[in-house]
């Protein structure tokens, strides 16, 4: 499809359990991005894809985050033990090109708000 | 890290102003990117940059790369209710973006 889609669309999960969030990418782009909103507005870069290939995790918590992009799937991120602190929009978005190309192309899906109580 | 500085934090104007924010950077950029969310969504690109000086527009809008690629600036002709939202820089050489500028226009 032309967008980016994103399940769910909200997150309810008590302190300690797990979260697991999917992602379509657009077809054809081949680069996926997953960022958290937290309230004041603020991104944060957590990790990217090429395909299937992690290519950059500087931003991802390691103890309890992790991601995955596997063919013929929705991308994923899955936060086990979540804490009050993952409560944010967590974004995705995908790009048909590198970030060191002309055209970044990057299209943002409408995220899933997570609230952890 | 490396932070990309938005101002203001908001705005609020009358239907029909003129509209005009900025980032800057304390470190080089290749490329400035301005985005807008509106309420639930996800941001939408509405101007990329990639060459210092270079001056874009995208009808009502019009974006500059600062020569020393350091700044760039962002502004909205004769604004429309439509145009609430926040609006936010980013430059894709570190994957970063601002803070946002929250735009609200009086009725």
């Amino acid at each position: 499809g032309e967008e980016v889609a994103q399940t769910p669309k909200h997150l309810v999960r008590g302190e300690g359990q797990k979260a697991k969030l999917y992602c379509a990418p657009i077809k054809g782009h081949s680069y996926v991005f997953w960022y958290q909103q937290v309230l004041k507005n603020e991104f944060k870069f957590l990790i990217s894809f090429q395909n299937e290939n992690v290519f950059d995790e500087t931003g991802m918590p390691k103890e309890r985050f992790s991601a995955k992009c596997l063919p013929n799937s929705p991308c994923s991120l899955e936060i086990q033990a979540t804490k009050l602190e993952d409560s944010a929009v967590y974004f995705c978005a995908s790009s048909q090109f590198r970030r060191d190309t002309v055209n970044y192309g990057y299209t943002f899906g409408s995220g899933t708000r997570l609230t952890v109580v | 890290g490396q932070q990309l500085n938005q101002s203001p934090q908001s705005m609020f104007i009358q239907e029909g102003e003129d509209v005009s924010m900025n980032c800057t950077s304390s470190s080089i950029f290749n490329t400035w990117l301005w985005y807008k969310q509106d309420p639930g969504e996800g941001p939408v690109l509405l101007i990329a940059l990639y060459k210092a000086g270079e001056l874009t527009s995208n009808g009502r809008l019009t974006a500059q790369f600062g020569i020393t690629r350091k700044d760039s600036f962002l502004n909205i002709s004769a604004s429309i209710p439509s145009d609430v939202g926040i609006y936010f820089c980013a430059s894709m050489d570190k994957i970063i973006f601002g803070k946002g500028t929250r735009l609200h226009i009086l009725p």
